[in-house]
């Protein structure tokens, strides 16, 4: 079955630096979408890309969809500490309801 | 306000217990989803609905049963041949169903006594 990979697990950053987080799928993706969980809260949805090589931004947020549409990444400029949390990819092969397969995650930690 | 509610915040289960966590929404969404969230885990599709009186099995349905009479309504159950259930539990809800953003409820975490 279709597999996402995310990396790195963990991230620890001074306030101020830059975040990046990775994601890859074992299969060619239809779109992936990006969300945000809060310590002790739910997920929010971020973004999604569709398009082979697409670039989107979100003030300091910029997301990225490789040209193979297997890959994509979330890049952080200048983090603040209201940007801790932990930051998921979602893959969707296409397949409908049960498309969607989430990556586990990359937990931001910034330390002022 | 639009969203979806999940009840209760935290529930505790008893060896053998079947449980039922609640989840409602007022989106008038089509599609419904019960994911598990275990620490580094990410999140596990548990099942899903995409039309009332209809759901699917997801990655992880073994010791779970669900039911969609509503189309507001989706609640899980937890039955006791589920070996290990804690966890923390998400509802969330979609336009159709097509692959589409998510919509989360606020969780259950679910506690074994």
């Amino acid at each position: 079955g279709q597999q996402v990979m995310q990396i790195p697990q963990y991230q620890h950053v001074q306030e101020g630096e830059d975040f990046t987080t990775y994601c890859n799928s074992s299969t060619t993706l239809s779109n992936i979408q990006w969300y945000k969980q809060r310590p002790g809260g739910h997920p929010v949805f971020l973004i999604q890309l569709v398009k082979s090589g697409e670039v989107k931004k979100q003030k300091r947020l910029t997301f990225q969809f490789g040209e193979a549409k297997k890959n994509s990444s979330l890049h952080i400029t200048a983090t603040q500490t209201t940007d801790v949390g932990t930051y998921f990819c979602a893959g969707n092969s296409g397949g409908g309801a049960d498309g969607l397969t989430f990556g586990k995650g990359t937990h931001l930690i910034i330390q002022p | 306000d639009g969203g979806i509610t999940q009840s209760p915040k935290y529930l505790f289960r008893k060896e053998g217990q079947n449980v039922t966590l609640s989840c409602e929404q007022n989106l008038n969404h089509d599609a419904m989803y019960w994911y598990r969230q275990d620490p580094g885990q990410g999140l596990r599709l548990i099942y899903y609905s995409q039309i009332v009186n209809d759901f699917q099995k997801g990655d992880i349905a073994e010791g779970y049963s669900v039911s969609r009479e509503k189309k507001e309504s989706f609640p899980l159950t937890v039955t006791s041949a589920q070996k290990n259930p804690t966890a923390f539990y998400l509802c969330a809800s979609s336009q159709t169903g097509g692959g589409e953003k998510l919509f989360f409820g606020s969780g259950t975490q679910l506690s074994v006594l």
